[in-house]
């Protein structure tokens, strides 16, 4: 069973420009989460989409969007990057959302904002 | 606002040695405290995960131990080995409507040989 897969893995962009990434979850999983992790802060909840709808929403600004598809695969943007905003991006699937903590991460798109 | 404080930041063990790994909380309606293990490059894997109506759980070498009264869950390795050398993150899930899951900072082990 292929596992969950995040594109690109690594990406450079400046300040100003916005970039966005995929994930394509675990076949049957319809819930995707989205963390940012950084060494400082850890692991931080972005949002959750289950079924195509966005089910919640963690403490980022509005510059942090995303969306999910039909076939269950995600995307996330962010726009006008900040330099703040490099971070390893993660993303995670579940068959019924994260309440049950069963998620399965992929391995990041690392984001560098120069 | 961290609602997951977990402690040490790092921690070396010699091969053989018993882990520990403590995370409290302060959210009381939190119900599912699942841990995952990240190693380098890779994403983090759920290791293993208790609920508050159990005071223990072990699977292996690894084992949780959870306080209800006192709010605070623990991570127990025992006979500690190099392969188990990564970052643990303990986490919560809030009950209810505002589904998310909460993590500690995580904890860098390192297991000398």
């Amino acid at each position: 069973k292929a596992g969950v897969t995040q594109t690109p893995r690594y990406l450079i962009k400046t300040r100003g420009q916005q970039v966005t990434l995929s994930c394509s979850p675990i076949s049957g999983h319809r819930s995707v989460s989205w963390y940012q992790q950084t060494p400082g802060q850890g692991l931080q909840f972005l949002f959750e989409y289950f079924s195509e709808t966005q089910r919640n929403k963690g403490n980022f600004p509005g510059r942090f969007s995303g969306r999910q598809f039909s076939n269950s695969r995600s995307e996330m943007n962010v726009s006008t990057l900040e330099l703040g905003d490099s971070a390893l991006y993660l993303c995670a699937s579940s068959l019924s959302g994260v309440r049950t903590g069963e998620l399965f991460f992929g391995e990041g798109s690392r984001l560098t904002v120069l | 606002q961290q609602q997951v404080k977990q402690s040490p930041q790092s921690l070396i063990v010699q091969k053989g040695g018993i882990s520990i790994i403590n995370c409290a909380y302060e959210n009381t309606a939190f119900d599912y405290f699942p841990w995952y293990q990240q190693f380098p490059g890779k994403g983090p894997a759920l290791l293993i995960a208790i609920r508050p109506d159990v005071s223990e759980k072990k699977e292996g070498r690894f084992t949780i131990s959870f306080n209800k009264s006192a709010k605070q869950f623990s991570l127990h390795i025992m006979d500690s080995q190099p392969g188990d050398s990564a970052t643990y993150f303990c986490a919560a899930s809030v009950q209810g409507g505002s589904e998310k899951l909460v993590f500690g900072k995580g904890t860098k082990l390192t297991v000398n040989p």
